[in-house]
């Protein structure tokens, strides 16, 4: 079976100051790993994916994720937040080997201030 | 790219109705599936389609089922509702379901159940 964990589940931080969100997982199998955002009242949109090659993933809204397969780990990070980047974040991660589905971590819900 | 729509935005429904959920897929994903969101976890699968033939299953009981008709068009139905069916029920398509694709959410149905 696969979990997430995700470490913190609010994270306050100042705008234009860095932010790392911390995602953990645990799997038997090769996994894809994920990060989606929520904002309020909304679904759910794509920030990033990893399936392969480079362990650096650039996403949108200038967000990064770093796969460390050792440490079994896929954090997200961004150099400089702003205020519009308060939301809900989730790390997923789905099986190579299936077709069918993503499992989510609880989230982390960021909160910049001004 | 986005495009997945869900209908209604909001239901109370009381406990041991049955309600029906809606979704519409982008034009051209084969595949839809269904996540259960409750207040402040992360989405949990319900079920995935392709091609109009259930795909996959997560742990939920049967008195949740599904429909998908060629028209990209999907139905979430829960028989005997009970309290801890209260949640947002996400959506989401893609193209082929295969482990790697994005999957596009839509903004979710927020059900009651009183």
């Amino acid at each position: 079976a696969q979990s997430v964990t995700q470490l913190d589940s609010q994270v306050p931080v100042f705008e234009e100051a860095p932010v790392e969100l911390r995602c953990n997982y645990s799997s038997s199998v090769s996994v894809y790993l994920f990060w989606y955002v929520q904002y309020p009242n909304q679904g759910l949109q794509l920030l990033l994916k990893y399936l392969s090659g480079s362990t650096l993933v650039k996403g949108i809204n200038g967000f990064e994720a770093e796969f460390n397969k050792s440490q079994t780990s896929f954090h997200l990070r961004k150099p400089s937040v702003h205020i519009s980047d308060t939301a809900e974040y989730f790390c997923a991660v789905s099986r190579m080997d299936s077709s069918y589905k993503l499992i989510f971590g609880s989230g982390t819900r960021l909160l910049v201030r001004p | 790219e986005t495009g997945v729509t869900q209908s209604p935005t909001h239901l109370i429904k009381t406990r041991g109705q049955q309600v029906t959920l809606r979704c519409s897929s982008q034009s051209g994903h084969n595949t839809v599936s269904w996540y259960q969101q409750a207040l402040g976890q992360g989405p949990q699968f319900i079920f995935q389609y392709y091609r109009e033939e259930e795909n996959g299953r997560g742990n939920f009981p049967p008195r949740f089922s599904g429909l998908q008709f060629p028209n990209y068009s999907s139905e979430l139905n829960v028989n005997a509702l009970e309290l801890d069916d209260s949640a947002l029920y996400l959506c989401a398509s893609s193209t082929s379901g295969g482990a790697g694709d994005t999957q596009y959410f839509g903004p979710g149905t927020r059900l009651t159940v009183l």
